[in-house]
């Protein structure tokens, strides 16, 4: 069965420091989104892209944030300086292009801790 | 208001039994209605999806959406202990492209054998 996949799995970065996120979403998918997980809270939407650009973005997701699809196959998240408060777990999601873009596939996470 | 309230358990249940989940909704422009099931360290893997109201069955799973009441229910019968994992009601606005999904907190289930 098609898979989204997300690497690395955890990673741990320094405060202010920026990171790179990596998403591989399911081959034939044309809608993207990230969305992140802090423990014991809530999934919140960050953002969703189609056709190279931004869909649309949550409160979340402010200048620190930026999301690119840099080939055919990967979507990336760069979060530019890290906060305390950006640990979380994120997770990249990937939809079909056939009117059902409600449901989406999730990957299994990155693991963000900032130390 | 984009909010979906959710009881977030825990809720232990004997094998076999059958398990009610339920979350309530604010805003009525919601239109699709999804149900994902979420083990430790893993992502949300989507269950049921429904657009407006009434019920979808899938297998032992039943979806329910009372619009009327922003009522949203997931029925589990004859629980399994393989159904234990965090379940999460989520929502959608119909923006005519790629929809946001607003969840609830998530309900822990324990299917005890």
């Amino acid at each position: 069965e098609p898979e989204v996949t997300q690497t690395p799995s955890h990673q741990v970065t320094q405060m202010g420091q920026e990171v790179i996120l990596r998403c591989v979403p399911i081959s034939n998918h044309l809608y993207f989104y990230w969305y992140r997980q802090i423990l014991g809270q809530k999934v919140e939407f960050l953002v969703s892209f189609y056709n190279n650009e931004i869909s649309e973005k949550s409160e979340i997701f402010d200048d620190q944030f930026s999301v690119e699809r840099p080939d055919g196959s990967n979507f990336t998240l760069k979060i530019r300086s890290t906060k305390l408060e950006d640990s979380a777990m994120y997770f990249c999601a990937s939809s079909d292009p056939t009117g059902t873009g409600t449901s989406g596939t999730f990957g299994s996470g990155t693991r963000l801790t900032v130390v | 208001q984009k909010e979906v309230e959710q009881d977030p358990g825990p809720l232990s249940v004997p094998e076999g039994a059958i398990v009610s989940l339920n979350c309530t909704y604010s805003n009525s422009a919601f239109q699709y209605f999804m149900w994902y099931r979420q083990y430790s360290r893993k992502g949300p893997e989507l269950l049921m999806y429904t657009y407006s109201s009434g019920n979808k069955e899938d297998g032992r799973f039943t979806a329910q959406v009372d619009k009327s009441s922003k009522y949203i229910s997931l029925f589990i019968r004859d629980s399994q202990p393989s159904d234990s994992a965090t379940y999460l009601c989520a929502t959608a606005i119909s923006s005519g492209s790629a929809r946001q999904l607003t969840f609830g907190s998530g309900t822990q289930l324990t299917v005890l054998p």
